[in-house]
């Protein structure tokens, strides 16, 4: 298989700890991208990778939450001090990039449940 | 904040007819994209329009874009069963340094009763 694939698919945590995903994206694409979806919400983007480089980050990444991608190849999303309002689907998506290379491609995300 | 909105919110109709769901946006944009969601799942991607574009096809899919109303149908023909999902659209907006995030819409639950 080789499309985008995250790990774990499914993440059950208490309060105050701290968690973290992988995402690989497809192998030759630039470009990796993070969502999260609540429940009947559309995907909402949190950043997005340009290879190793973070290069836009959305309101909605709060200082608990870090992401990396250190040699521009899988990606890592880590929330520290998790919250009830954290959970959520945090999906990861990837692109080869460029011009009439837009398109994104979506892994089967990560369902946080956080107790 | 969510750009698009999709409508109607949720469409049941009969195996076999056609479906069609429309979106609308606010800013100006790069390209729409359409996806597809089953219950709980990741997103797949179904069809990309560009801006400077007015219709596409692909398989049973139509999509149309009109950028002077912000807004953008997707028509499925001879539903299936297997049709059943949420539909999102996406937009690429026009902003500084290149590609971004998408932004989506709250989507269109579509019901194919057999």
């Amino acid at each position: 298989d080789t499309g985008v694939s995250q790990d774990p698919r499914h993440k059950i945590t208490k309060r105050g700890q701290n968690v973290t995903f992988r995402c690989d994206p497809i192998s030759e694409h630039n470009r990796l991208y993070w969502y999260r979806q609540t429940l009947g919400q559309g995907p909402e983007f949190l950043t997005y990778f340009q290879n190793e480089a973070q290069l836009e980050k959305s309101r909605l990444l709060s200082d608990r939450f870090s992401a990396e991608r250190p040699k521009g190849s899988f990606s890592t999303l880590e929330i520290q001090r998790t919250e009830q309002g954290d959970s959520a689907m945090y999906l990861c998506a990837s692109s080869l990039g460029g011009t009439l290379q837009e398109t994104q491609y979506f892994g089967p995300g990560t369902r946080l449940l956080v107790l | 904040s969510q750009q698009g909105e999709e409508d109607p919110q949720a469409l049941s109709i009969q195996e076999g007819e056609n479906a069609t769901m429309n979106c609308s946006y606010k800013t100006s944009i790069n390209n729409l994209q359409w996806y597809r969601q089953n219950s709980g799942r990741g997103l797949v991607h179904l069809i990309l329009i560009r801006s400077n574009e007015r219709e596409k096809h692909s398989g049973r899919l139509r999509v149309t874009l009109d950028t002077s109303k912000k807004s953008s149908s997707l028509l499925i023909t001879a539903s299936r069963a297997a049709d059943t999902a949420s539909y999102f659209c996406a937009t690429d907006t026009i902003r500084g340094g290149g590609a971004d995030g998408l932004t989506f819409g709250k989507g269109t639950h579509l019901i194919i009763q057999p």
